[in-house]
């Protein structure tokens, strides 16, 4: 099957083991910010978003944090399972002029051992 | 549960050679977005409409990409000549609205190998 980012950074976590991803963001302005997973040979999966006025948020499992101050972000991943082995990428969404987009950063690969 | 469709999901093409995807997004959905996800990074926005309207197209190298949504429905992205830089995984994603740009859902992607 396809491999996604052969030269990614990767994150090696033990099942059952919490995982925290990091992503370092460049525009002090964006309003959301969002975190996907891709897995082999899919497209992006949305998980969660947070918006630019909150600085936590908890979803099943996961729980997003925003630091506006270093402009950072992090995705945790509670009792992480095999089934999360993938890519993971966050964006942050601009406005430019009439229109809005999402600007994606450089993925982690997460690796789940067993 | 809706999901954004795409074909082909692989094609092989050769350079110079002229190639097509096709995008179907979820019912309801007004904006339509194109991406390019080259092996390793994260995708990078090509084009996006707002219904049959093109609103942002500042990244695609239209001397030989062309994208349209002729109805406001389902949308084609075409390359002519093919270049063998253009492998690559290409994405559509779509959005309720501009408003909802946080809020896209992608399709599942169309790998494109030039030779």
């Amino acid at each position: 099957g396809e491999s996604v980012g052969l030269h990614l950074p990767t994150l090696s976590v033990q099942e059952g083991d919490n995982s925290i991803i990091n992503c370092a963001y460049s525009n002090s302005a964006s309003d959301y910010f969002i975190w996907y997973k891709q897995e082999s040979g899919k497209g992006p999966q949305f998980i969660i978003d947070i918006r630019s006025n909150m600085d936590k948020r908890q979803g099943q499992r996961v729980t997003v944090l925003l630091n506006k101050t270093v402009k950072h972000l992090s995705l945790q991943i509670a009792a992480t399972q095999p089934g999360d082995s993938a890519v993971y990428f966050c964006a942050e969404n601009r406005h430019t002029g009439t229109a809005s987009k999402l600007t994606f950063g450089t993925g982690t690969r997460l690796q789940v051992t067993l | 549960e809706a999901e954004v469709a795409q074909s082909p999901r692989y094609k092989i093409t050769e350079k110079s050679q002229a190639v097509a995807f096709w995008c179907d997004p979820i019912s309801g959905h007004a904006t339509l977005y194109w991406y390019r996800q080259i092996l390793g990074q994260g995708p990078e926005l090509l084009v996006q409409f707002q219904d049959e309207s093109v609103v942002d197209d500042s990244q695609l190298p239209k001397d030989r990409f062309s994208a349209e949504r002729l109805k406001g429905v389902d949308s084609t992205l075409k390359i002519q000549p093919a270049e063998l830089g253009d492998s690559a995984m290409y994405l559509c994603a779509s959005s309720f609205g501009q408003a909802s740009s946080y809020e896209q859902y992608f399709g599942p992607g169309t790998r494109l190998t030039v030779t």
